[in-house]
């Protein structure tokens, strides 16, 4: 089956630093990858649409210039937090599907800790 | 938007026993509905899924119904394992591919 890989699985920084996400799929070409953010016990919430080799689209609420989507390969996609903050600690997730295919595959998740 | 409604938040049941968690939709231009479980600690994994074309799927223990007409779809797993705790995720999809996705269930299968 298909498989995503997130890196890293935990990270931990201080105040007013920047943090990179990777997500990457392994054995298909993803065309559209998604980026969720997961306090607990909640549900995935959407954070923004990434397309090959355009702008990230994102949902209302989501500062862009705070968190930064690259998707500059069919294989990879990156989400970098920019100058974290204690409240942006929290799981992200990302997903990716290929094509117009329906099902979504998810990385494993980043446990991002903000001091 | 989409609004995806899922119950009940937290389910317990007896090994062997089945288990059953429904979603509501409200959106009828979502199409494709996929289940997830997830893990603690751990990303989200595809159980099943049902296209709007198609009421009832099955996959050995676990199959899943839609009632498109009254916009509600149903996961159901039967002969619970305690392998099978974990928070269950409903979600409704657009041809698009966006996912809206349901609060989540506790399943806790007590051996």
């Amino acid at each position: 089956g298909a498989v995503v890989s997130q890196h890293p699985s935990r990270v931990i920084c201080k105040s007013g630093t920047s943090v990179k996400i990777e997500c990457r799929s392994l054995d298909f070409q993803a065309t559209t990858m998604f980026w969720y953010r997961q306090f607990p016990k909640q549900s995935l919430m959407l954070m923004a649409t990434s397309n090959e080799g355009s702008k990230a689209t994102y949902e209302q609420g989501v500062e862009k210039d705070k968190f930064l989507i690259n998707h500059a390969s069919l294989t990879l996609s990156t989400l970098t937090v920019t100058s974290a903050h204690p409240e942006d600690s929290s799981f992200y997730i990302c997903s990716a599907r290929q094509g117009a295919a329906e099902k979504l595959f998810f990385g494993s998740g980043t446990q991002l800790s903000v001091l | 938007g989409e609004n995806v409604e899922q119950h009940p938040s937290t389910l317990s049941v007896q090994e062997g026993d089945s288990a059953v968690i429904k979603c509501t939709y409200s959106d009828s231009a979502s199409n494709y509905f996929p289940w997830y479980k997830q893990e603690l600690g751990k990303g989200p994994q595809l159980i099943i899924d049902i296209r709007s074309n198609v009421g009832e799927k099955k996959d050995q223990r676990i199959a899943v119904t839609l009632n498109k007409t009254a916009k509600h779809f149903s996961l159901h797993i039967t002969e619970t394992q305690p392998e099978d705790s974990a928070v269950y995720f409903c979600a409704a999809s657009d041809q698009a591919g966006k996912s809206t996705f349901g609060d989540g269930t506790t399943l806790t299968v007590k051996p």
